[in-house]
């Protein structure tokens, strides 16, 4: 079983939905936790962090920890075409130092006028 | 500031020759990364490294694959000999090193080897 299981659909929704992405992880030790965005032929830009449990909202993008559930999301509201692109959760442990983050595989997502 | 620079964007070999991928990390950042992104492993950390020195390479595929720091500024990745299954894109990322500090990432080489 993968540390981190992200669903890679493609996921397709129309202009103005709300989107919610969703990554699961087996390691409770996990702290950080981050939302990567990743437009075509581009590298992975970071776009949501949070550390631990709660909710975190940052414009039209909402990030949710459940750590009881082992369960991260991110929430886009009003979505627009500009939106889409491929969406990779990724965290990491503390225990000092730097600590190797953990990708999923990513979701692509795609808004259409 | 520019961000992290990679070269060449696109580079396409025959198998069995070597390959050098190159990157110019942010100013200032101690922690240098090099991955790995395909359609069926996704991203995957090759190497990195801190303050030039290299850290951890349990993620470099074979011996074929080799990767350097000389300085802070710069950083090779080379595979010699090249095969076919290496096509990817190959990614460099830089940060300051916290737990909480952002991974910034390269826009990529893309290597087809045939």
């Amino acid at each position: 079983q993968k540390e981190v299981e992200q669903d890679p659909g493609p996921l397709s929704v129309p202009e103005g939905a709300i989107v919610s992405l969703n990554c699961s992880y087996s390691n409770s030790a996990f702290q950080y936790f981050m939302w990567y965005r990743q437009y075509s032929r581009k590298g992975p830009e970071l776009l949501m962090y949070t550390y631990s449990s709660g909710n975190k909202e940052d414009g039209r993008f909402t990030a949710q920890v459940d750590k009881s559930s082992k369960y991260i999301s991110l929430f886009i509201r009003d979505s627009q075409p500009s939106d889409s692109a491929t969406y990779l959760c990724a965290m990491s442990r503390f225990s000092g130092g730097y600590n190797k983050l953990i990708f999923g595989a990513g979701t692509r997502l795609a808004v259409h006028p | 500031d520019a961000g992290v620079i990679q070269s060449p964007r696109h580079e396409v070999t025959e198998m069995g020759q070597e390959v050098t991928l190159r990157c110019k990390p942010i100013s200032g950042h101690d922690y240098l990364f090099w991955y790995r992104q395909t359609m069926m492993r996704g991203l995957e950390l090759l190497i990195y490294f801190n303050n030039n020195v290299p850290i951890d390479d349990s993620g470099m595929p074979e011996d074929r694959f080799s990767a350097k720091m000389p300085n802070a500024s710069f950083s090779t990745l080379k595979i010699q000999p090249s095969e076919p299954r290496d096509s990817a894109v190959y990614f460099c990322a830089s940060s300051l090193g916290r737990s909480d500090s952002p991974l910034h990432f390269g826009n990529g080489t893309r290597l087809t080897v045939t």
